[in-house]
């Protein structure tokens, strides 16, 4: 089937506008995770689903960004009141189950860019 | 906490050369998964290879190999044969099996250049 999908591919803003990304994992795979891939941070976590839930969103990194999972499937993070700092990459993974041993299968990202 | 770190920032190799990419890292713990990554222009990541800590015997993947130094926590990438599409960052991760989120912790990545 299909890969993880994310829409937009691109994304530019202005600051303090609230932008949602969103992503479409592989049907089936349970876990699912967000990164965020800046210049200045590299690749650093997010939030990590297991079906609707999010039993760890260590890595947001501030309460203007939140995430949602429904139906276990489509996940859409929201930034509220984006800051200049928020322009990254940010990438959606998923994979078959929460066990390690699992790949992570990466989408393609959403660039997003505030102005 | 556990961190990764790539050393070259950047490297090149003329094609059908073997180049070697560097990942050391810091735990804790005895037992993880190691992965290498691939990311190319077109932005998606891909899996190039795994090593599980409790593996001796080094993964292999075609081209691909790893020296997996557990004791001195190093990770290394050998790619054999270096072919043009081979040109991207690549990135090292860990994944702790204790965390209970399996999230990956990446190094900053290495830009790696296959010279024709």
């Amino acid at each position: 089937g299909a890969g993880v999908s994310q829409s937009p591919s691109n994304k530019v803003t202005e600051k303090g506008k609230d932008v949602e990304l969103r992503c479409d994992p592989i049907s089936g795979h349970t876990a699912l995770y967000w990164y965020r891939q800046s210049l200045g941070q590299g690749l650093e976590f997010l939030i990590y689903f297991q079906g609707n839930s999010a039993p760890d969103k260590s890595g947001l990194p501030s309460d203007r960004f939140s995430a949602e999972r429904t139906g276990g499937s489509v996940s859409t993070l929201t930034i509220q009141r984006t800051q200049q700092e928020d322009s990254a990459v940010y990438l959606c993974a998923s994979s078959p189950s929460y066990h390690s041993y699992n790949e992570q299968f990466f989408g393609p990202g959403t660039r997003l860019t505030v102005l | 906490a556990q961190t990764v770190t790539q050393s070259q920032p950047e490297m090149s190799v003329q094609e059908a050369e073997t180049v070697t990419l560097s990942c050391t890292y810091d735990t804790s713990e005895n037992n993880y998964y190691l992965f290498w990554y691939k990311q190319p222009p077109s932005r998606q990541m891909i899996l190039v290879i795994r090593q599980e800590a409790y593996k001796q015997q080094n993964a292999t993947e075609n081209r691909f190999s790893v020296n997996f130094q557990k004791a001195a926590k190093s990770f290394s990438l050998k790619i054999s044969d270096s072919q043009l599409g081979d040109t991207a960052m690549y990135f090292c991760a860990f994944m702790s099996t204790t965390s209970g989120t399996y999230k990956y912790i990446f190094g900053t990545g290495t830009r790696l250049k296959v010279l024709a």
